[in-house]
């Protein structure tokens, strides 16, 4: 498809799981996005990817989150050990370029059990 | 602290009324972006407004840029049901090659 895909649309683990979240970016974009969404919340910015550039991972909650893009183009975000408090959609974007408008994944809705 | 301020945070209003959100900052933006979130959906762009003084009509919406490019409003005209979700505004933070940052957004109900 033409837009962000995201996958797997629902994740339940039980806690102290690893979960791998995946981002498809629409073609051609160089700019990759990690938000994390708690319910009726906005948007809390965890990572950020502008092509060959080292990521900005100021968002990160934790030493439990990591991200990596391969080949400039998908992106998966690995929670480790996870815990209640991760529970929430997590969001892809990507731009053209950083400062672009962003086209957004439907999410991942994340359940920690 | 946050960059983008937004308000209201809820708003719940009756089917053909109109209304307005804002989003404010201390700090001059070269440009702003608003985006609709459904239940369910990743948000999606409405507009993006560059020049300060900018307005921008979508249908029943119209957006505005402020002179010092450090506000925005949106103002719906005869709200709709269809018009229900999370209104985001967004900008980049500094210029150039840099990531956007969001507002918290303004959660918008319409009733019928």
């Amino acid at each position: 498809g033409a837009g962000v895909s995201q996958s797997p649309s629902n994740k339940v683990t039980e806690k102290g799981k690893d979960v791998e979240l995946r981002c498809d970016p629409i073609s051609g974009h160089t700019a990759l996005y990690w938000y994390r969404q708690s319910l009726g919340q906005g948007l809390e910015f965890l990572i950020y990817f502008q092509g060959n550039s080292a990521p900005d991972k100021s968002g990160l909650p934790s030493d439990r989150f990591s991200a990596e893009r391969t080949g400039g183009s998908v992106s998966t975000l690995t929670i480790q050990r996870t815990q209640q408090e991760d529970s929430a959609v997590y969001l892809c974007a990507s731009s053209v370029i950083g400062s672009q408008p962003q086209h957004f994944g439907d999410g991942t809705r994340l359940s920690i059990l | 602290t946050q960059l983008l301020e937004q308000s209201p945070q809820f708003l719940s209003i009756q089917e053909g009324e109109n209304l307005t959100v804002y989003c404010n900052s201390s700090s001059v933006f070269s440009s702003l972006q608003w985006y609709r979130q459904e239940p369910g959906e990743g948000p999606v762009l409405l507009v993006t407004v560059v020049t300060g003084g900018e307005v921008k009509k979508l249908k029943r919406l119209t957006f505005q840029f402020g002179d010092a490019r450090k506000d925005s409003s949106l103002h719906i005209t005869a709200a709709q049901p269809g018009d229900t979700g999370l209104y985001l505004c967004a900008g980049p933070v500094y210029s150039g090659n840099t990531p956007l940052v969001f507002g918290k957004g303004t959660r918008l109900s319409v009733i019928a």
